[in-house]
């Protein structure tokens, strides 16, 4: 069974930094690709960024261009968002998604919550 | 970008009968080479996160019942539930992965 979980997510203030991790079990982590994708309170989806299996290409959205980085540990079935700069727009509900070998989401972690406050 | 557009941005349809949910696409998500929309459908139910209904603009995911049906192609676009039943009531989004990925803002989806 396809399984994703987040953590990482806190109450962090204004211009902090903060680390997402995303566990991956139940396929082979490798061969696909991931996105992170959030939802702030309320609102709608907002894809964020995304990897390939073997990281050799990497996008992010222009809200979070020079902020965030994606990265991820094949070895240990792991996908990251490093966030820095923290503002408090990136209040939101943050997901991983697999990316399906027909190349749509297929399968969504439950979330983790990051909240930017002073 | 691609900027996803959907109509209306909610809608109450009485159990039994037809909701339709539209999506405007502000560049076609048609992939020539292979004659793919990239279009897809998610339900996302309050508390929940995204679930996949509907890939390729009209191709059914494993598991979703045959009452949702997606049709259109290049920038046009529309989700059917042919009789909505209580637990259909959700907000629906399309989302295209043609170019990176971009949502459409969100259809509440109740009941009259």
């Amino acid at each position: 069974e396809v399984q994703l979980v987040e953590s990482g997510g806190d109450l962090v203030q204004p211009g902090g930094s903060l680390r997402l991790s995303c566990a991956a079990s139940g396929f082979i982590f490798s061969s696909y690709g991931m996105n992170w994708v959030r939802q702030a309170p309320g609102k709608g989806l907002e894809w964020v960024s995304h990897i390939s299996g073997s990281s050799t290409t990497i996008h992010y959205a222009d809200s979070v261009k020079g902020r965030f980085t994606i990265s991820r540990d094949n070895a240990k079935n792991s996908l990251f968002l490093q966030m820095n700069s923290l503002r408090n727009e990136d209040t939101a509900v943050y997901y991983c998604a697999r990316v399906g070998e027909l190349l749509s989401d297929d399968y969504w972690g439950q979330g983790t919550l990051v909240i930017v406050s002073s | 970008d691609i900027v996803m557009t959907q109509s209306p941005d909610s809608l109450a349809v009485s159990l039994g009968e037809r909701a339709t949910i539209n999506c405007k696409s502000s560049q076609s998500v048609l992939y020539s080479s292979n004659n793919k929309n990239y279009l897809a459908w998610f339900q996302q139910k309050p508390g929940q996160p995204p679930k996949l209904l509907i890939y390729w603009a009209s191709a059914r995911e494993s598991g979703v019942p045959d009452r949702f049906s997606g049709s259109g192609s290049g920038t046009d676009f529309t989700l059917t539930i042919s009789s909505l039943q209580a637990e259909d009531v959700a907000v629906y989004y399309c989302q295209q992965y043609y170019n990176s990925r971009t949502f459409g803002q969100g259809t509440k989806v109740e009941i009259k």
